[in-house]
């Protein structure tokens, strides 16, 4: 099953911004704006955070956005808090016939 | 509010089958497609197929064609995977979810499906 590639983990202290980025082809990604982001704890099931590319659900923090640029999209968050600690997983719309959905790798986040 | 809440954890038997329940609460079922996506322990997300609840036309990945039925029951508002031919590859957490436009709003809480071996 195509993925999209996301690195593997991103660290940062309170406070600072980081950003995560999701690669795909123009068959996802960088074809269609339907890119989301999900954030999981540990034992939890998945939470939405961005939608469509750089909409926010009502309840997140705007300490939460995102972005694209061709193929690669992007989750920043700014104000790190140790709440933010957990897995984030990109997600996106492909036009793969055998599909309807592709996910990312995951990234796992670490507040230092 | 909505709310998905799926069936309890499952211990299968090689070559086994299991059948996962969601249901669905605080909004009108069949407005919303639901899709189901597993995780392997430690793994991605994994994407396996999904139901326009509505009209009941369903499509699969490609992966686990021919092994994957996903159903509802609009009188009980609940919707199902099926997964059959388990082997040890399919012990993962399985999630419904259920999409609004290209994206999932709310997740079950998830079902551990495990091997006996």
């Amino acid at each position: 099953q195509s993925a999209l590639t996301q690195p593997a983990s991103v660290s940062g202290s309170p406070g600072q911004s980081i950003a995560i980025s999701c690669t795909g082809t123009s068959s996802d990604v960088g074809g269609y704006n339907y890119v989301s982001w999900y954030q999981q704890h540990p034992g939890k099931a998945p939470k939405l955070m961005i939608y469509e590319v750089s909409s926010r659900p009502s309840g997140v923090s705007n300490r939460f956005s995102g972005s694209k640029s061709g193929n690669t999209a992007s989750l920043t968050i700014s104000g790190l808090q140790a709440e933010d600690e957990a897995d984030y997983y990109c997600s996106s719309y492909t036009n793969d016939i055998t599909l309807d959905v592709v996910f990312g790798g995951g990234t796992k986040l670490t507040v230092l | 509010q909505v709310q998905l809440v799926q069936s309890g954890a499952e211990v299968k038997k090689p070559g086994a089958s299991v059948k996962v329940s969601c249901k669905a609460s605080g909004y009108t079922f069949t407005n919303n497609a639901i899709h189901w996506v597993r995780q392997a322990p430690g793994q991605r997300l994994e994407w396996m197929g999904w139901i326009n609840v509505g009209n009941g036309n369903t499509k699969y990945s490609q992966k686990f064609q021919g092994r994957v039925t996903i159903a509802r029951d609009t009188s009980a508002n609940t919707a199902y995977v099926e997964l059959s031919g388990l082997t040890f590859e399919d012990t993962a957490v399985y999630y419904c979810a259920r999409r609004l436009v290209r994206h999932f709003d709310y997740w079950g809480q998830g079902t551990l499906v495990t091997d006996s071996s």
